[in-house]
């Protein structure tokens, strides 16, 4: 399967600043890769679809301005979380579709805003 | 949108006994189920997925069965090892307009004592 990497693993920031996760596609060129955000002990909730050359796809209730998300290229997207706060902190997990077929995530990234 | 209801919440087995987690989804147009296991810290690993077109599909010690009709699915885990310990999460993929999203179920701990 696919080969998912994500940068940095965890992170501490202050309230108010903006923290960038990158999410790397190692072995596969994806056209779409999706971000997920997971409080502890909690399912994987949707944040966004996340597609090479176009505007990301936001889900319900996912505020676009403050998590900006960037598909450059075809192995690599941002997501960059703006003015953190404390309920920001958690635990976000990318994806990537392969071609419609199996999806591989992300070893993910512990944001704690403090 | 899709709903899927995982259950149960916490299972507890013995090593060598059998492990069995059952998922429920809401739309019919659904077509691919993935189960995957995420140990304390670590994104989702996919572990077996079944599509719509298949009743059963079975890798070693795993396998998962299909409902299409009851729009239920199952995850069996024979011979169960203390490895085995993690949380278990069930996933429905609709096709169309929703193409490549993933609805998780709300995960299952599974914990195998030796």
């Amino acid at each position: 399967g696919a080969v998912v990497s994500q940068h940095p693993s965890w992170v501490i920031c202050k309230s108010g600043t903006s923290v960038k996760i990158e999410c790397r596609s190692l072995d596969f060129q994806a056209t779409t890769m999706f971000w997920y955000r997971q409080f502890p002990k909690q399912s994987l909730m949707l944040m966004a679809t996340s597609n090479e050359g176009s505007k990301a796809t936001y889900e319900q209730g996912v505020e676009k301005d403050k998590f900006l998300i960037n598909h450059a290229s075809l192995t690599l997207s941002t997501l960059t979380v703006t003015s953190a706060h404390p309920e920001d902190s958690s635990f976000y997990i990318c994806s990537v579709d392969q071609g419609g077929r199996e999806q591989y995530f992300g070893p993910g990234t512990r944001l704690t805003v403090t | 949108g899709e709903n899927v209801e995982q259950h149960p919440s916490t299972l507890s087995v013995q090593e060598g006994d059998s492990a069995v987690i059952k998922c429920t989804y809401s739309d019919s147009a659904s077509n691919y189920f993935p189960w995957y296991k995420q140990e304390l810290g670590k994104g989702p690993q996919l572990i077996i997925d079944i599509r719509s077109n298949v009743g059963e599909k079975k890798d070693q010690r795993i396998a998962v069965t299909l409902n299409k009709t009851a729009k239920h699915f199952s995850l069996h885990i024979t011979e169960t090892q203390p490895e085995d310990s993690a949380v278990y999460f069930c996933a429905a993929r609709a096709g169309g307009t929703s193409y490549g999203k993933l609805t998780f179920g709300q995960g299952t701990i599974l914990t195998v004592h030796p």
